[in-house]
């Protein structure tokens, strides 16, 4: 079954940097583009970026583009965002999720990793 | 960007219950329209793709229909276990854009 675990989450500073990790397992990671979509504690769902399974195609939301970085090791079952200039409203659960490359979009969901930015 | 609005923002309903959520969305979406689950201190979860394919393993009590610019999510018999929080999702277009979210309480 596809498996989707976040970490590399926690409490940082307004201008700081953190680097999520996502590893994958239960799919042939190399073959399916991957998500990087955000919830502020209380608030909806946003999509943050998208990369291609080849990491060909990087797609950003404008209010990260120029400050975060989509990345992935397909040698390593592993999906990054680097997230720099950091400012209190990133502060979300930031989910990774697997597309299916075909007509479903986002399929599959993982359980989240807490970004906090504060003083 | 295709701005995607849910209606309501809120439903309260009883177990038993056929409850519709409307997502309309500012341009066309074709039918690149995503419905997710999403309950409390949880992930979300895929129910229904391409405005109204059923994910597997869904309920058939799900039921999703529209394309262009109007959708709806229908439940038609509420269960205990539907009481959370849904979001439609365009996917057509990049960035990809989601409702603010439908939450579905116990009346």
């Amino acid at each position: 079954q596809v498996q989707l675990v976040e970490s590399g989450g926690g409490v940082v500073q307004p201008g700081g940097s953190l680097r999520l990790s996502c590893a994958a397992s239960g799919f042939t990671f190399s073959r399916y583009s991957m998500h990087w979509v955000r919830q502020a504690p209380g608030k909806g769902l946003e999509w943050v970026a998208f990369i291609r399974y080849d990491g060909t195609d990087k797609y950003y939301a404008d209010s990260v583009r120029g400050r975060f970085t989509i990345s992935r090791d397909n040698s390593r079952n592993a999906l990054f965002l680097q997230m720099s200039s950091l400012r209190p409203e990133d502060s979300a659960m930031y989910f990774c999720a697997k597309d299916d490359d075909g007509h479903r979009g986002i399929e599959y969901w993982g359980q989240g990793t807490l970004v906090t930015v504060s003083p | 960007d295709i701005q995607m609005t849910q209606s309501p923002s809120t439903l309260s309903a009883s177990v038993g219950d056929r409850v519709t959520i409307t997502c309309r969305a500012s341009q066309s979406a074709d039918n690149w329209l995503a419905w997710h689950q999403q309950k409390l201190g949880g992930a979300p979860k895929l129910l229904i793709y391409k405005a109204s394919t059923l994910q597997s393993g869904v309920p058939s009590r799900f039921s999703g229909s529209g394309s262009g610019t109007e959708f709806t999510l229908t439940i038609s018999s509420l269960q205990p276990d539907d009481f959370a929080t849904y979001y439609c999702q365009q996917y057509k277009l990049y960035p990809y854009t989601f409702g603010q979210g439908t939450k579905l309480e116990i009346k």
